[in-house]
């Protein structure tokens, strides 16, 4: 079964404690996506990338970081979090032909004290 | 990816057909236009896509203009659970979201 898989679904942490948010697919696909979605803002675009090392900033990239050392994983890194990064957060993989339909994960809700 | 332009909110009675605007004029020739839907705290939800051709799924329709300047994702009967924001995408390389069309269904 195709799917994208986001770890943790929840998560509570103290201001300033690095975490990481991973994301895996099992598609094969080489594009790869971070979304935040805060109420009446949207689903906006942290960072997207389009193969193994080769990733680029979205619309809100500040505080955090992406790394692809392999296809099917695209954690998202937040290395000093705050509480304006308190939100809900997507990833998404999908073909860059767009013949295809885009997955995404079920979310994470990071909560930032 | 190219800009799209929706309406905020439609409405519509239980049963009955739903036609969801959606604006795409700077369309590139080769950009598939996609439509996504998704429910409170829920990733979104792929709908349908389409490139020049009408498009038919067990979901919905999806009709493009003939300019391909605009779609409209077509819901033939629609039920309390086809309430949710409704997003349509010009697919380039970063899939980009807009703000969507949030769609009420009525009892």
């Amino acid at each position: 079964e195709a799917q994208v898989t986001q770890n943790p679904r929840y998560l509570i942490t103290v201001t300033g404690k690095k975490l990481t948010v991973t994301c895996s697919q099992n598609m094969n696909h080489e594009y790869m996506s971070w979304y935040r979605q805060d109420p009446g803002l949207g689903l906006r675009q942290i960072y997207y990338s389009m193969n193994v090392e080769v990733t680029d900033k979205g619309d809100v990239p500040e505080g955090y970081k992406v790394s692809r050392k392999e296809k099917r994983n695209f954690p998202l890194i937040l290395e000093s979090p705050s509480p304006n990064q308190t939100s809900l957060y997507f990833c998404a993989s999908f073909s860059p032909s767009g013949g295809t339909e885009a997955f995404f994960g079920q979310g994470t809700r990071l909560t930032v004290v | 990816d190219a800009k799209t332009t929706q309406p905020n909110s439609m409405e519509s009675n239980e049963e009955e057909p739903v036609h969801l605007p959606c604006n795409h004029s700077t369309i590139s020739g080769t950009d598939y236009i996609h439509w996504y839907r998704q429910l409170p705290s829920q990733g979104p939800e792929y709908v349908i896509h389409g490139l020049t051709s009408n498009v038919n799924n067990r979901m919905a329709s999806l009709a493009i203009a003939e300019d391909r300047k605009s779609s409209t994702l077509i819901l033939h009967r629609a039920t309390l659970r086809d309430a949710a924001v409704y997003y349509c995408i010009s697919y380039g390389n970063k899939l980009v979201f807009g703000a969507g069309t949030i769609l009420r269904v009525k009892s």
